[in-house]
């Protein structure tokens, strides 16, 4: 079973469009994250959502804009794709004990490669 | 600002090699420490984390790191490497409620 799954693997697009990511966990956890990985294999962190409420976010352009369903789902909504957001995108989850999801491990998915042309 | 550094940018060694990788941050607060492994196309995954107590930390993978506070340093190390290691090693820090990752270090070891 797949713990932290994200579709689509690859995304190939032109700039301009609109594309979305999706992400779901099953693991019961309470946080789910957005990290980005540049071409230099860079990680950073976009946004993160505590049981659907955003707790974090980083500066991102407006055109990315995160949905959060319920607590097993984290999307990600891109408009306006431009080169620059050519990257491999990250989705995390961890578990909120107390108010600290931040110290618990963060358990990744797969990736989600996003070439724009 | 905050921020991780690792030093290394890409190491190869063969098996049987002892391995170190260095990792310092700054920022003058508690942080908690972590060490993600990702191998060829696989997602991260956690070595080790260290919180409090013992600074020397054991792993997954026969990996251990030791958090030197003075030198805001939390170096990973295995005695002895194998082909499987090889992959990119990234140390990771919390800052302000936000885990920060350093650039990583790619692990190359040799049959």
């Amino acid at each position: 079973d797949t713990a932290v799954s994200q579709t689509p693997k690859y995304l190939v697009t032109q700039m301009g469009n609109d594309k979305s990511i999706k992400c779901e966990q099953n693991l019961g956890h309470d946080t789910m994250y957005w990290y980005k990985q540049d071409s230099k294999k860079f990680l950073k962190i976009m946004f993160s959502y505590n049981n659907k409420e955003l707790i974090i976010n980083e500066t991102v352009p407006n055109r990315f804009s995160p949905k959060s369903p319920d607590k097993a789902h984290l999307n990600l909504h891109i408009n306006s794709l431009e080169l620059g957001d050519s990257a491999v995108y990250f989705c995390a989850s961890s578990q909120d004990v107390g108010g600290l999801a931040i110290r618990n491990e963060q358990f990744f998915g797969p990736g989600t490669r996003l070439t724009v042309l | 600002a905050q921020s991780v550094s690792q030093h290394n940018h890409h190491v190869i060694l063969s098996e049987a090699a002892s391995l170190e990788l260095g990792c310092n941050y700054s920022y003058g607060g508690t942080v908690n420490l972590f060490w993600y492994v990702q191998y060829p196309g696989q997602h991260l995954q956690l070595l080790l984390k260290y919180f409090s107590g013992d600074p020397l930390v054991k792993g997954i993978k026969g990996f251990e790191a030791e958090f030197i506070k003075s030198k805001f340093s939390f170096n990973l190390r295995k005695p002895s490497v194998q082909w499987s290691d090889t992959a990119e090693y990234f140390c990771a820090v919390t800052f302000d409620y936000k885990l920060s990752f350093g650039a990583g270090t790619t692990v190359t070891v040799r049959a």
